[in-house]
């Protein structure tokens, strides 16, 4: 398997726009995160689904921000508008769930200007 | 409030040295607690995982720890490497519920010096 793919790898946008941020993950892995980290905060829970159906969305920061997984390989997180204070570094994880660990993607790195 | 707290100052040992990473939490009941390294420019990467019911955990150079009475967890890095240099952090899992809901320290920089 080639991991929990991400992309884009680098999102620069302005102030305003729609992000849309893409998120593959492991295949058999019940369980799909969004993260978002930065220096101030570090990894922060955003939100998170269970065999495709969102399961807690308290950590999304604002109406700005949804997220969807229309199926078991795929999930989007999308910001609109964006703003700058949204510049952070997007992680995407899967899991089987249970007493196993998280499997990262290797991140968006976005930025608003 | 929960909160969970690594050491914020950066880790220097010397190679060859055994490192001794610090996660402590409070108000929280974590069923599990997993450490990750993370690599600049990469996401976290799963190391171990042990359970509220076990002392001690061991994987090749790496061994942790988790009192639960003291509400601590200690992650050994023995025979440190200069590329064991990366940033550890620490995930508690409250396993409640049946679904999972991990929280992650800030992580701790642990620069091994050769």
């Amino acid at each position: 398997d080639a991991g929990v793919i991400q992309s884009p790898r680098h999102e620069v946008t302005e102030m305003g726009q729609e992000v849309t941020l893409r998120c593959k993950p492991i295949s058999g892995h019940d369980y799909l995160f969004w993260y978002r980290q930065t220096m101030m905060r570090g990894l922060e829970l955003l939100i998170y689904f269970n065999n495709n159906v969102p399961i807690d969305d308290s950590g999304m920061p604002e109406d700005r921000f949804s997220a969807k997984m229309p199926n078991a390989s795929f999930s989007t997180l999308k910001i609109q508008p964006s703003e700058p204070r949204d510049s952070a570094v997007y992680f995407c994880a899967s899991s089987l769930g249970g007493a196993s660990g998280y499997t990262f993607g290797s991140g968006t790195r976005l930025t608003v200007v | 409030s929960q909160k969970i707290e690594q050491n914020s100052e950066a880790l220097n040992i010397q190679e060859g040295k055994t490192a001794t990473l610090t996660c402590n939490y409070t108000n929280y009941s974590p069923a599990y607690l997993q450490w990750y390294r993370q690599d600049p420019g990469r996401g976290p990467v799963f190391l171990l995982l042990i359970r509220e019911n076990e002392k001690e955990k061991r994987k090749e150079r790496l061994k942790v720890t988790f009192d639960t009475t003291l509400k601590q967890s200690l992650f050994h890095i023995t025979a440190s490497q200069p590329a064991d240099s990366a940033t550890y952090l620490c995930a508690l899992d409250p396993d409640s519920g049946g679904y999972q809901k991990v929280t992650f320290g800030t992580g701790t920089k642990l620069q091994v010096i050769p």
